[in-house]
């Protein structure tokens, strides 16, 4: 019962320096979602994708771009990583049908110094 | 202001207390309602799910929503040690993309 599976698990960056972040569902899910959590700020939207060949745009989409690579994956990249970015990475999915619940992954713990 | 308003807390209760966790809102146009448990270092897992107004009762969990007064409740019966986590209410106007808007979390904790 895998569900919502990301990797890496942490990462450390240099600051310029790209990476790329996986996640994969195995719930046959539409829609998938990418937040960041920050102390005091709570889960934040960065992208998501409603459905198989669609993105959009979150809360705070600056400095990141996805590829909904097939119906099971959802990638996050950053191309020039800077500190602002370090923070914990959620992937999440759902059926897509309104108001349907999310579910989430363990995180990615990334670092930009 | 924002949409979503959570106390961090943290709130600490002694072993078999009954913990009360609050969620008020803005937008009237939210009608699901969910309830997650964040353990450390763990991502979020649901917890309850309503939709509209109403109770709605599982094992020691019972989630309100009173969509009048633009609030919602988790209460949690017999609290253990277990139950120690941070607890994050969502809520969704059940549109397309399915967004859900967050709260910051309330941090409980539950002493033995």
């Amino acid at each position: 019962n895998a569900g919502v599976t990301q990797t890496p698990k942490f990462q450390v960056l240099k600051t310029g320096q790209s990476m790329t972040l996986q996640c994969a569902q195995d719930m046959n899910h539409n829609s998938m979602y990418w937040y960041r959590q920050d102390p005091g700020m709570g889960l934040r939207l960065i992208y998501y994708s409603a459905s198989e060949g669609t993105t959009d745009k979150g809360e705070v989409p600056n400095g990141y771009n996805v590829s909904r690579l097939n119906k099971r994956e959802f990638s996050l990249r950053l191309e020039s990583a800077a500190p602002s970015q370090t923070s914990v990475y959620f992937c999440a999915s759902s059926s897509g049908t309104g108001g349907s619940p999310l579910h989430f992954g363990n995180g990615t713990r990334l670092t930009v110094t | 202001q924002k949409e979503v308003e959570q106390d961090p807390g943290p709130l600490s209760v002694p072993e078999g207390a009954i913990v009360s966790l609050n969620c008020t809102y803005s937008n009237s146009a939210f009608q699901y309602f969910m309830w997650y448990r964040q353990y450390s270092r763990k991502g979020p897992e649901l917890l309850m799910y309503t939709y509209s107004s109403g109770n709605k009762e599982d094992g020691r969990f019972t989630a309100q929503v009173d969509k009048s007064s633009k609030y919602i409740s988790l209460f949690i019966r017999d609290s253990q040690p277990s139950d120690s986590a941070t607890y994050l209410c969502a809520m969704s106007e059940g549109n397309a993309g399915n967004m859900l808007t967050f709260g910051g979390g309330t941090r409980l904790m539950v002493k033995p």
